[in-house]
């Protein structure tokens, strides 16, 4: 079983909507999860992080985290063509420094 | 710019062939990562680096595989008797004490030939 699971998408959207990107985790004990944004040909880029259940915002996006269910999330409001990009969810191990990252959902904004 | 610097940014290299990657860091930063890339796929964990000290590394670093931290400051990576399969976009990063998510360098392209 993988440690992180995303969808691969690709997941569209019109410009304005809600775009919503899911991910799970395996290990239960996990602690700090990221939400990271990848343009084509570029490295990661590091948006969101969430260390406890419930949500956080930080401008158009918003992080939510359901460790019950070991469930993350990522909400875009008012998408724009510029948010086009694979989103990779990553999970802090147990007593490890190191991410595991999931295969990333390729989203498209479309104007 | 990202903050975390990689060299060289693509590599084109013959099967067989050695080949050697460098990533200076955020110099405030303490902890070092190397990840590989292939298409369609997240970042895979292949090393870590806690200032000089080498202190995980995955089961995907093969023995052809090594990597470097002298002096705790930039760290090299190379990869030796190169195999087509290890084409991929070679990834740095690095986070310091705090631990609040990692910042990537821009990474360098293997195209093994």
């Amino acid at each position: 079983q993988k440690e992180v699971e995303q969808n691969s998408g690709p997941l569209s959207v019109p410009e304005g909507a809600i775009a919503s990107l899911n991910c799970t985790y395996s290990d239960r004990v996990s602690q700090s999860f990221f939400w990271y944004r990848q343009y084509s040909g570029k490295s990661p880029e590091l948006i969101m992080s969430i260390y406890s259940n419930g949500d956080k915002e930080d401008g158009r996006f918003t992080a939510q985290l359901n460790k019950a269910s070991q469930y993350v999330s990522l909400l875009i409001r008012d998408s724009q063509p510029s948010d086009s990009a694979t989103y990779l969810c990553a999970v802090r191990g147990t007593g490890a420094n190191n991410l595991f990252f999931g295969t990333g959902t390729r989203l498209t904004v479309i104007p | 710019d990202t903050g975390v610097s990689q060299n060289p940014r693509h590599k084109i290299t013959k099967r067989g062939q050695n080949v050697t990657f460098r990533c200076d860091p955020i110099s405030e930063h303490n902890r070092l990562y190397w990840y590989r890339q292939t298409l369609g796929q997240g970042p895979e964990f292949l090393t870590y680096f806690q200032n000089e000290a080498q202190l995980e590394k995955s089961r995907l670093l093969s023995d052809r595989f090594s990597a470097e931290r002298p002096k705790g400051s930039f760290s090299t990576l190379e990869i030796q008797r190169t195999e087509q399969g290890d084409s991929a976009m070679y990834l740095c990063a690095t986070d310091g004490s705090g631990g609040d998510g990692y910042t990537f360098g821009s990474g360098t392209r293997l195209t093994v030939v």
